[in-house]
């Protein structure tokens, strides 16, 4: 059974930084890329970042870029999210996902699983 | 950025009604675009990807269609399970979604 479960959420003040966590199992992790999506309360799905299989290439959204570091560690099953300088606006439960590996076009950006989340809150 | 409109953003249904979701994008995203489905408490969970590609374990009734700009969910028989709010997403340029769709007992 894929599992994801995230960690490190938690209440900080802002302009400062929190590192989440998520160890996958259930699958070969080195098989795919990886991302993050958030979802503020009430509101609708942002995604944040992703990162390939090996970590060679990540991407952001404008939002969080030159704030946020995506790195993952497969001896781990591991993937991460630095958060820098952080926002009121980052205020969101944030997953992890696991991109869709297809067999002709290899790891997708639509997500097949999702983990539960963990609550990340930016306030003074 | 590509905008992703839903529509309507409530549909009113009975159990056993075909129901059918729209979403439209700002500009052409190929078939580049995926359905959720998330419940109250709960992450989502992928439909469909690629426009018309039903996930593993998803039930026949749910399909997908549409290519370019404009794509549809049909749910062809609700059941009770299905009541929930939809997500169009896409991968055209980086990843967006949609505002979603609440899809409510009548």
């Amino acid at each position: 059974e894929v599992q994801l479960v995230e960690s490190g959420g938690g209440v900080v003040r802002p302009g400062g930084s929190l590192r989440l966590s998520c160890v996958a199992s259930g699958f070969t992790f080195d098989d795919y890329g990886m991302s993050w999506v958030r979802q503020a309360p009430g509101k609708g799905l942002e995604w944040v970042s992703g990162i390939n299989w090996n970590g060679g290439s990540t991407n952001y959204a404008d939002s969080v870029k030159g704030r946020f570091i995506i790195s993952r560690n497969n001896a781990k099953n591991s993937l991460y999210l630095q958060m820098n300088s952080l926002r009121a606006e980052d205020t969101a439960l944030y997953h992890c996902v696991r991109k869709v590996n297809t067999i002709v076009g290899g790891t997708i950006d639509h997500f097949d699983y999702w983990g539960q989340g963990t609550q990340v809150t930016v306030s003074s | 950025e590509i905008v992703l409109t839903q529509s309507p953003a409530t549909l009113s249904l009975s159990p056993g009604e075909r129901a059918t979701l729209s979403c439209r994008a700002s500009q052409s995203v190929s078939s580049y675009l995926a359905w959720y489905q998330q419940k109250p408490g709960q992450a989502p969970r992928l439909l469909i990807y690629d426009a018309s590609n039903r996930a593993t374990g998803i039930p026949a009734r749910f399909s997908g269609s549409g290519s370019g700009t404009d794509f549809t969910l049909t749910i062809s028989s609700l059941e009770p399970e299905d009541f929930a709010v939809y997500y169009c997403q896409q991968r055209s340029n980086w990843p967006s979604f949609g505002q979603g769709t609440m899809l409510e007992i009548k």
